[in-house]
């Protein structure tokens, strides 16, 4: 099955510093997803970005899948900021059937 | 917008007893609901995808028996996990996706505490 390989596991920022997290995936069929999990627990969906460069806000979201590769960058980060990114590759056509990274844990401080 | 409301948050249970966990999607049809559960360690399993009026399709290392499902419309969906024990616990997770949507949108999950 697929894997996917999320870096770095923890980042510390200071607040109005960029971020970039890394995720690789082990196949060329990636209907690729970022998501945002709250300290709460709540999964937001970021980006859906199976191939190319989307932007939301201060988010940048670029997937290279010849490469087997997406990035997430963040620029001038906040506070609110602080939680767990993770990306997610679909194995299936459901859109459903999802297999996670590990998450990158950030924390912005003031 | 879309939203996934889940309840109870948190459950405490004894060892060997159940807990049973609901899902509901509020402005939108959920035909699909897929739940995951989330270990301690920030991991995540699929246990299940439910699509409605179709048959419940179960993750291998879950079964119907332990998690029972049930999707009777597209606004809500429930499990129960029977008889959990130390290796249940985690934060069980419901996404519902819409026909043509290409994301899931997740609830606030139903963490599980087993004592």
């Amino acid at each position: 099955g697929q894997q996917v390989q999320q870096s770095p596991a923890s980042l510390v920022l200071q607040e109005g510093e960029n971020a970039e997290l890394q995720c690789n995936f082990s196949s060329t069929a990636t209907r690729l997803q970022w998501f945002y999990q709250h300290p709460g627990g709540r999964l937001v969906s970021l980006f859906y970005n199976p191939s190319g460069t989307k932007h939301t806000g201060r988010l940048t979201s670029t997937t290279v899948t010849n490469e087997r590769r997406s990035s997430l960058h963040i620029s001038s980060s906040q506070t609110t900021d602080s939680g767990t990114y993770f990306c997610a590759i679909d194995e299936s056509s459901s859109f459903s059937k999802l297999v996670f990274g590990q998450g990158t844990s950030l924390s912005v401080v003031p | 917008g879309a939203l996934v409301y889940q309840y109870p948050r948190r459950t405490i249970c004894k060892s060997g007893t159940s807990m049973r966990m609901e899902c509901q999607a509020v402005g939108f049809q959920a035909t699909s609901v897929a739940w995951y559960r989330q270990s301690p360690q920030k991991t995540f399993e699929l246990i299940a995808l439910s699509t409605v009026n179709s048959a419940i399709k179960y993750e291998q290392n879950f079964t119907q028996e332990k998690f029972p499902i049930s999707h009777p419309n597209l606004s809500f969906s429930s499990m129960t996990v029977l008889n959990a024990y130390l290796e249940d616990r985690g934060l069980y997770l419901c996404g519902a996706r819409v026909d043509s949507g290409n994301t899931l949108y997740f609830g606030e999950g139903s963490r599980l505490i087993v004592v």
